[in-house]
Parts: C-alpha cells; structure tokens; sequence
C-alpha cells in the first residue's frame, strides 16, 4: 500500500513569508498525489493535484507543488503567505491515505 | 447544487447505542468514501464505494458497516458505539480518472461524534 509522511506536525511562518509544507510518499509507481486544506471547523477542500506531466502544478488560492521522484517528494509552496491561509494541511495518494497533517500558524 | 451533504452535525451516544451518520452528493460522483480524524491522525479511511451497490473497506472498518443503493447515498453505521468511535467523521465523494482511482475529493462538513 502507498504511504505519505508529512514530517513537520506545525509551523509558524509571519505574513508575507514564503512557506514550504513537506510531504514524502512512499510508492512503486507514479502515484497521484494530492494536498488538501481544513480550516477550524470545516471540511476539507481539494488545493491541487498531481497525476502525470508537468511536475510544477498550481492550484488554488495561489499555491503550488512540484512532485520529484528522486526525492519522493510532492512539496506544497506559496511565495507570500496571508493571515488567512493559518490552517491544517493534508497530503494524500490516490488510494484514499492521507498523511497526519501539517498544522500553519501565521505571525501577524 | 449542495455538494456533500452529512447529518447529523453533532451526536452524542451511550456506550452500546447504535446509529447511522447520513451522506448523501449531488455530483453523480462514482467514489464515496467514509474517514475519521482523530488528532495527530490525520484522516483514517473506514469504508469506500465505488459505484452502487460495490463497497470496500478501508484502514479502519471494525464497529462500522456501509451500504451503497443509489449513486448518492451512503450511509455509515454505527452497530454498537464504543468511547473508541469518539471521533469527526467525514463523508466525501470524487469522480473517477480514466484510470480508476479517485479525481479528487469533494468533503462534507462533517459529524463530531462522542460516546459516553
């Protein structure tokens, strides 16, 4: 079974900051990837998806991701980040596993 | 076009009880799923359905039982809650890519849960 890890559980990043959340899958073939944003209270709501082609993909609310096979890593990043992107991330594959979450704090 | 729509929002349950959390999509989505978050868990799959009448289990099926009649409607059940099943469960439905795996998720909003 495909596995993700998300190896950082919370960060703190000030507003306007650039933000890097890391994710690692662990899978033989290419993997569709995902990542996924929960704000307090709510459902989660889809950011972007990786299936196969350009590594670089963009999504909403300004972020993206690039998937690297030698690294095994499908990092989300967003140059400048707002107040209101203070939220829990989620990376998952495409057989329904999700990693444990990267909680963001952002410093007025 | 409401999406993913859970009921109840909040429950409470003796030890015991049983129950059935609601979900229902608008989408004609092919996937539904069923997950729990439990902190520093992330999301846990519990049952999954690929089309009516197909379901499948996930990570963590034990205590829970699905049903898939229709394309969207897919109700989860609670045979006999355990303080263990305290939880937020979510519901979730997503197409199908060309290569059968989901397209993306649509969530519901939720159903906090607690067992006493």
């Amino acid at each position: 079974a495909q596995s993700v890890t998300q190896p950082d559980i919370h960060i703190t990043v000030s507003e306007g900051a650039s933000l890097e959340l890391r994710c690692n899958y662990s899978y033989g073939a290419t993997p569709y990837l995902f990542w996924y944003v929960q704000s307090p209270g709510q459902g989660l709501q889809l950011l972007l998806k990786y299936f196969s082609g350009d590594t670089l993909v963009q999504g909403i609310k300004g972020f993206e991701a690039e998937f690297k096979r030698s690294q095994s890593s499908f990092n989300l990043r967003k140059p400048s980040v707002h107040w209101s992107d203070a939220a829990e991330y989620f990376c998952a594959t495409n057989d329904m596993r999700f990693g444990a979450g990267t909680r963001l704090t952002v410093k007025p | 076009n409401a999406g993913v729509t859970q009921t109840p929002k909040f429950q409470v349950l003796k030890t015991g009880q049983s129950m059935t959390l609601q979900c229902a999509q608008d989408m004609n989505h092919e996937y539904m799923s069923w997950y729990r978050q439990d902190p520093g868990m992330g999301l846990r799959l519990i049952h999954y359905s690929v089309g009516a009448g197909i379901t499948d289990q996930g990570e963590v099926p034990n205590g829970y039982n699905v049903s898939r009649s229709t394309t969207e409607d897919f109700p989860l059940r609670l045979l006999s809650a355990a303080p263990s099943q305290t939880s937020v469960y979510f519901c979730a439905s997503s197409p199908q890519s060309g290569q059968g795996y989901p397209y993306g998720y649509t969530f519901g909003s939720g159903t906090r849960l607690t067992v006493v």
